[in-house]
């Protein structure tokens, strides 16, 4: 089992529509995660990070954490054409902040105007 | 402020050289991480430090590859020698608390 899934995509969408990217892990224990955003041929930017049960919101972006599911997902309202770019989700294995950051493969997202 | 700095920004070179891929950490950062992506295998962390001390070096490949932190403002990935399966962008990452930032990466070709 991959400790960090994602869907590959690409998630396509128009426009103006929300696009939800979700994420699964492998460790209970990890406390800590985060939502990078690649562009191609570019390094991971970080956009969003979330360390407690429930919704996080930054403009037009939430993160959404369900520990008990083992549950990550970004939510982007208003998607723009700028916003098509590779979804990285990380999960530090780890409980202190010198933990491992893992990555899954990423999502594809495609904002069609 | 200054971000992650990495050197080359391109390298390439024939298979059986040794590559030496530099960092400079954001001042400040106590962790420092090395990762590397390719297509097929996404981001693998390859290695982390933590106040200059390697903590995990279960992601490098084999003996091909070290890694040494000898001060917080300094790092290096060596690959010695250098297989064409070993092309890849290799990005060096540091924290001060959760957050892990990136350097722009080093594009490496082995011929």
């Amino acid at each position: 089992q991959k400790e960090v899934e994602q869907n590959s995509g690409p998630l396509s969408v128009p426009e103006g529509a929300i696009a939800s990217l979700n994420c699964t892990y492998s460790d209970r224990g990890s406390q800590s995660f985060f939502w990078y955003r690649q562009y191609s041929g570019k390094s991971p930017e970080l956009i969003m990070f979330i360390y407690s049960n429930g919704d996080k919101e930054d403009g037009r972006f939430t993160a959404q954490l369900n520990k008990a599911s083992q549950y990550v997902s970004l939510l982007i309202r208003d998607s723009q054409p700028s916003d098509s770019a590779t979804y990285l989700c990380a999960v530090n294995f780890g409980s202190s902040n010198t933990g491992k950051l893992i990555f899954g493969q990423g999502t594809t997202l495609q904002v069609k105007p | 402020d200054a971000g992650v700095i990495q050197s080359p920004r391109h390298e390439v070179t024939e298979m059986g050289q040794e590559v030496t891929l530099r960092c400079k950490p954001i001042s400040g950062h106590n962790s420092l991480f090395w990762y590397r992506q390719t297509m097929m295998r996404g981001l693998e962390l390859l290695i982390y430090f933590n106040n200059n001390v390697p903590i995990d070096d279960s992601g490098m490949p084999e003996d091909r590859f070290s890694a040494k932190m000898p001060n917080a403002s300094f790092s290096t990935l060596k690959i010695q020698p250098s297989e064409p399966r070993d092309s890849a962008v290799y990005f060096c990452a540091s924290s001060g608390n959760r957050e892990v930032h990136f350097g722009d990466g080093t594009r490496l070709s082995i011929l």
